[in-house]
This record gives structure tokens, C-alpha cells and sequence, in this order.
């Protein structure tokens, strides 16, 4: 089987850098993406990790660790449209994607 | 670009009714990808398709069958409906194995 963790809800200020956490425990792994999504509409992509390390995409951020089934995504300079949902995602052998609970950002003026 | 095609968009059903939802894949896309997701909750994969050959099942009920055909697309037919039914389903596809998954916007079913 597999669990994957994320805070539930984050809230941050229009400017600031807020680090949702991801960690997972599961068999199989190929890679972790992350996605955005707001209420209602479909999830879009964000970043994909599959070795070790920082991949960095404008102003969005994500870091793996593999070792420890530890993954992070950095949002700086917070726009009041990043405010949505952000889902961690594992990918697993088979190309089945699993996903976290979801963190809800909400960012404040 | 051509997304992820989902129809219908919008789906209000009775209880014990069926209903299909399909789903078109952008072009030279062989996998597809059916999701669910409840009120405030995240999407739970149900099945997946590779080159027209169920390649992976979830937490699909026995009371859902999905099959992809001659041209990508991709139908879940739904019986015996229930309140319980009622979310989003999205439909997401790769263009093979280990790539980031394209989701269409999704079919929100009502069942009432």
C-alpha cells in the first residue's frame, strides 16, 4: 500500500514564500509530481521529480528526497492566484498516480 | 494545443440510473487515466488504460466498467447509481509511461 502526508491548510501573505511538505511511504516509486488546483476545475502540473535534488521552474520550487520519502514545493513571491489547492502526487510502477489529501493555500493581501 | 476532451461537462442522474462518461485523449496519448473526486477531497484513481488494455485498477466499484477503444477514447459506464456517485471525474492522459499526466476539466455527475 501506500500513504502519502500534507498539511491540510496553509495560509500565507501576497509577497512571501510559503514550503508545502509531502511524505510518503509506499512501494514501487517512479517519480512525484506536484499539481495546482483550483475549486472545481481540473488539476494542471506543476513539477515532476524523479532523482534527488531541487528542481526549480520560475517561481515555484520542488525538492525530493527519495531516501527519506520526503518531498517539498516552494512557492515564493505568492500571487493571490497561487491561492487553490496543491496535491502531491506519487507515481508508482503500473504509471498509477496516487494522491496526497491536498494542501489548500490561501493567500492574503 | 488540443487537451483532454470530457463529455458531457455536466451529468444530473436518478438513483439506480446509468450514465457514461467519455473521455478523449490528446492526440498520440496512448495511456488514459479515470479519476473521482468527492466534495473537498482528493481525486482517487480509479482505472487506467495502456494501448487500449486495462493496464491498472483502483478503487473502482463493480458497479463501474471502463474501456478504451480503437481511437484512444476512453468511456465509464456507471450503474445502479448512487447518492454516493455524485463528484467530479476526471479523465487525465500520457503520452506513454513516466510522463506528467494532462487532465481534462472534468464531469461533474449529480445523482439526485
Amino acid at each position: 500500500g501506500q500513504n502519502i502526508d500534507q498539511p491540510t491548510e496553509m495560509t500565507a501573505t501576497e509577497g512571501a514564500i510559503v514550503q508545502i511538505n509531502c511524505t510518503y511511504q509506499t512501494s514501487g516509486f517512479n517519480g512525484l509530481f506536484w499539481y495546482q488546483q483550483h475549486a472545481g476545475e481540473a488539476p494542471t502540473f506543476l513539477s515532476y521529480n524523479v532523482l534527488d535534488g531541487l528542481e526549480e521552474k520560475g517561481r515555484f520550487s520542488s525538492f525530493l528526497s527519495r531516501s527519506k520519502g520526503y518531498s517539498y514545493l516552494l512557492l515564493k513571491e505568492l500571487q493571490m492566484k497561487d491561492s487553490a489547492s496543491y496535491l502531491c502526487a506519487v507515481e508508482r510502477s503500473g504509471n498509477k498516480l496516487t494522491f496526497g489529501g491536498g494542501t489548500r493555500v490561501l493567500v492574503k493581501p | 494545443a488540443a487537451g483532454v476532451i470530457q463529455s458531457p461537462r455536466h451529468l444530473i442522474k436518478e438513483k439506480r440510473e446509468t450514465a457514461t462518461l467519455k473521455c478523449y485523449p490528446i492526440p498520440r496519448h496512448d495511456t488514459v487515466y479515470w479519476y473521482q473526486q468527492g466534495p473537498g477531497q482528493d481525486p482517487q484513481f480509479l482505472i487506467s488504460f495502456y494501448e487500449k488494455m486495462q493496464s491498472d485498477k483502483g478503487s473502482i466499484p463493480d458497479r463501474f466498467s471502463a474501456q478504451q477503444f480503437s481511437d484512444y477514447h476512453s468511456e465509464l459506464n456507471m450503474s445502479s447509481l448512487e447518492l454516493g456517485d455524485s463528484a467530479l471525474y476526471f479523465c487525465a492522459s500520457t503520452p506513454g509511461r513516466n510522463t506528467e499526466a494532462f487532465f481534462g476539466q472534468g464531469t461533474r455527475l449529480t445523482v439526485v
